[in-house]
């Protein structure tokens, strides 16, 4: 699959801990996105990075970190869990980095459940 | 406040009736909108955009400013265009704004 992928596909965890979740994107795709879509709040943009650096930020709380590595792969971190994190969280790709520009290709989605 | 609004969660058509989904958006520079689509078991997609001003798989979007609309329109619906309907607005250069979905059902 040449897509944007996304591990782990489902997590279920508790409260107050850490989880990492991994987008790889497109093959030639230079930023990722990262955005998390609740029930009551809709789909919310956290934040993006181009090239190994932070682009654009969103609605992202401070207990959330994210980073995109050397081979373009990206993590978001979510600490201190809370109930409300539970939600499903997508990564989307795009070759430059003009969010008014570039298509994004979004992945399946990495589904958070906070026990 | 920069925000998009989509008033209808739920809209049913009958096949070949045209279709409406509505978007309404907050902002107050010049924005550039989006329509995303999600049909069942596949991923988020773009639809189509304001700026380059197509029409795919027959839908269309027009922009009107003053009454700040980008409402999807398709004049025969169909089977498969049933799906999740998504408006963005993209706001400046470092932010993106998704409205929460209408959920288009076309009915046979």
């Amino acid at each position: 699959d040449s897509g944007v992928t996304q591990t782990p596909k489902h997590l279920i965890t508790a409260t107050g801990q850490r989880v990492t979740l991994r987008c790889s994107p497109r093959s030639g795709d230079l930023s990722v996105y990262w955005y998390q879509q609740s029930l009551d709040q809709g789909l919310q943009f956290l934040i993006q990075y181009y090239n190994g650096e932070e682009r654009a930020k969103g609605n992202i709380l401070e207990r959330f970190s994210a980073q995109q590595f050397p081979d373009l792969h990206s993590e978001l971190n979510l600490s201190s869990l809370e109930l409300g994190d539970s939600a499903l969280y997508f990564c989307a790709s795009s070759v430059g980095a003009s969010l008014r520009e570039e298509t994004q290709y979004f992945g399946p989605g990495t589904r958070l459940l906070v026990l | 406040a920069q925000r998009v609004t989509q008033p209808e969660k739920l809209l049913s058509v009958f096949k070949g009736a045209p279709v409406e989904l509505k978007c309404n958006y907050s902002y107050s520079g010049s924005p550039e909108l989006f329509w995303y689509v999600q049909y069942s078991r596949q991923r988020l997609q773009l639809l189509l955009r304001h700026i380059s001003r197509e029409s795919i798989k027959g839908f269309t979007a027009d922009l009107n400013k003053g009454e700040t609309s980008f409402h999807l329109k398709k004049p025969f619906a169909q089977e498969e265009d049933s799906a999740m309907y998504y408006c963005a607005l993209a706001s400046g250069t470092y932010k993106y704004i998704f409205g929460t979905g209408t959920r288009l059902k076309v009915l046979a």
